[in-house]
């Protein structure tokens, strides 16, 4: 199994900065990686495939970049709307697995 | 547009079945490029992928769960089921159904683009 590890569990970040999020596989996984927005009380939303690919309506202010065993997800420029929980999520291989979240708070 | 829905029993005793429905409004529910899965969530933790069915109702499932778990698919109803026996409270959690696209590119990518808001399971006596 492909172990995803985040960091950092919390990032706190005004509205306007970037925030820079990270991902770790435990393996190399080429660039088979996505990365998901969730709310509280809302399921997730695909953000960002295949490590850099934006999803259809996803802001460009989301960007993805990394490939083999680490990862990034940048916001530019944070909107009050991106405080959520983000989660990396690797299909190299079955079983799916996510990493552990971040959580993006307000400063 | 894919809308997916989640239904069954809030309440589940230890030891009994979970058992879910997710009712899918799609046009290409059969497609061999969407594979339906099941996720969960404890509350306050992170996403666990449980396992997914394809058109052609082959299955695959996360091992973790050691053979408790089993994924069916209707598709005369545009449906697909979970089924966990021998539950206990560490099943408790928000249980998502969502879809997994399969799309070729010169690169291959999957990605869950559709997801149920999730229903709620506790396992409680």
């Amino acid at each position: 199994e492909v172990e995803m590890t985040q960091s950092p569990a919390t990032l706190s970040v005004s509205p306007g900065e970037r925030a820079t999020l990270s991902c770790r596989a435990s393996q190399r996984i080429a660039t088979n990686l996505a990365w998901y927005q969730q709310k509280p009380g809302q399921s997730p939303r695909l953000l960002i495939y295949g490590s850099s690919i934006r999803a259809t309506g996803i802001p460009a202010r989301f960007s993805g970049s990394g490939s083999g065993t680490e990862f990034t997800l940048t916001i530019s420029i944070l909107q009050s709307e991106d405080f959520a929980v983000y989660y990396c999520q690797q299909y190299y291989d079955w079983p799916r697995t996510f990493g552990q979240g971040t959580k993006v708070e307000i400063k | 547009q894919v809308h997916l829905r989640e239904s069954g029993p809030g309440l589940v005793k230890p030891s009994q079945t979970l058992s879910l429905t997710c009712t899918v409004s799609v046009d290409s529910f059969s497609s061999d490029t969407s594979y339906w899965n099941w996720v969960r969530q404890p509350a306050g933790k992170g996403l666990e992928w449980i396992g997914h069915v394809k058109s052609s109702g082959n299955t695959r499932y996360n091992p973790s769960l050691r053979g408790r778990v089993t994924i069916s698919l209707d598709t005369s109803k545009k449906q697909f089921s979970l089924q966990v026996t021998s539950v206990t409270a560490e099943d408790t959690a928000m249980y998502f159904c969502a879809r997994e696209t399969y799309f070729y590119d010169s690169n291959g990518y999957y990605y869950f683009d559709s997801w149920g808001p999730g229903t709620l399971v506790t396992v409680s006596s």
